[in-house]
């Protein structure tokens, strides 16, 4: 089944303690990207990646990392996590190949709910 | 830039009734246009979609057509059912920026049995 998943899936932690939330795809996907759902605020992207190795800044990428060592993944990483970054995160693949669609159409994981205290 | 305006919520409707959910885009050229769905505690799914002007995506009864003279995607259904109750967002995706969807706020849609 095209799927993509992330974990976990529900995280409560504290100020300035390091997480990383994982993201995988099994479509092949070039394309990946992180994005939080804010209310009001619909959803915004982070951090996305074109390739292995091709990463780029979003809309709002201060406090977080990412990195794609394989095409497969893209864990995002938050070095030391501040309360204004609680929300809920969803992590997404496309593809821009004619033989996917080509109409960028992008596949959502579950997302993750991020409480920082 | 690409942006995407849709309709404030919340709208409540009564079960069966007709559904409208306005979407408006900026958008140089011919973008894809999208809506996606978010039911509660759920991520999101995509709806349907239209990849050209007049064409019209489909899909649960939902019905949208690409509107290239007035830049619009409006979401539609006939008889809205009490399972229909969940977030809608409209998308935009554009080759200029093609690693991203550019989404609409959404609006949260209830519907009383």
């Amino acid at each position: 089944e095209a799927q993509v998943t992330q974990n976990p899936r529900y995280l409560i932690t504290v100020t300035g303690k390091k997480l990383t939330v994982t993201c995988s795809q099994n479509m092949n996907h070039e394309y990946m990207s992180w994005y939080r759902q804010d209310p009001g605020l619909g959803l915004r992207q982070i951090y996305y990646s074109m390739n292995v190795e091709v990463t780029d800044k979003g809309d709002v990428p201060e406090g977080y990392k990412v990195s794609r060592k394989e095409k497969r993944n893209f864990p995002l990483i938050l070095e030391s996590p501040s309360p204004n970054q609680t929300s809920l995160y969803f992590c997404a693949s496309s593809s821009p190949r004619v033989s996917a669609g080509g109409t960028y159409e992008q596949y959502f994981g579950p997302g993750t709910r991020l409480t920082v205290t | 830039g690409n942006s995407v305006t849709q309709m404030e919520g919340p709208v409540t409707l009564s079960e069966e009734a007709f559904l409208t959910i306005n979407c408006t885009y900026t958008a140089t050229g011919y973008p894809s246009l999208f809506w996606y769905v978010q039911y509660p505690g759920e991520g999101l799914q995509l709806l349907l979609k239209a990849t050209k002007a007049d064409d019209k995506g489909s899909n649960k009864g939902f019905e949208a057509t690409y509107r290239k003279e007035t830049t619009s995607f409006h979401l539609e259904k006939g008889s809205v059912q009490v399972s229909d109750s969940a977030v809608y967002f409209c998308a935009l995706s554009h080759y200029s920026s093609a690693s991203k969807i550019i989404f609409g706020s959404g609006t949260r849609l209830s519907i009383r049995p």
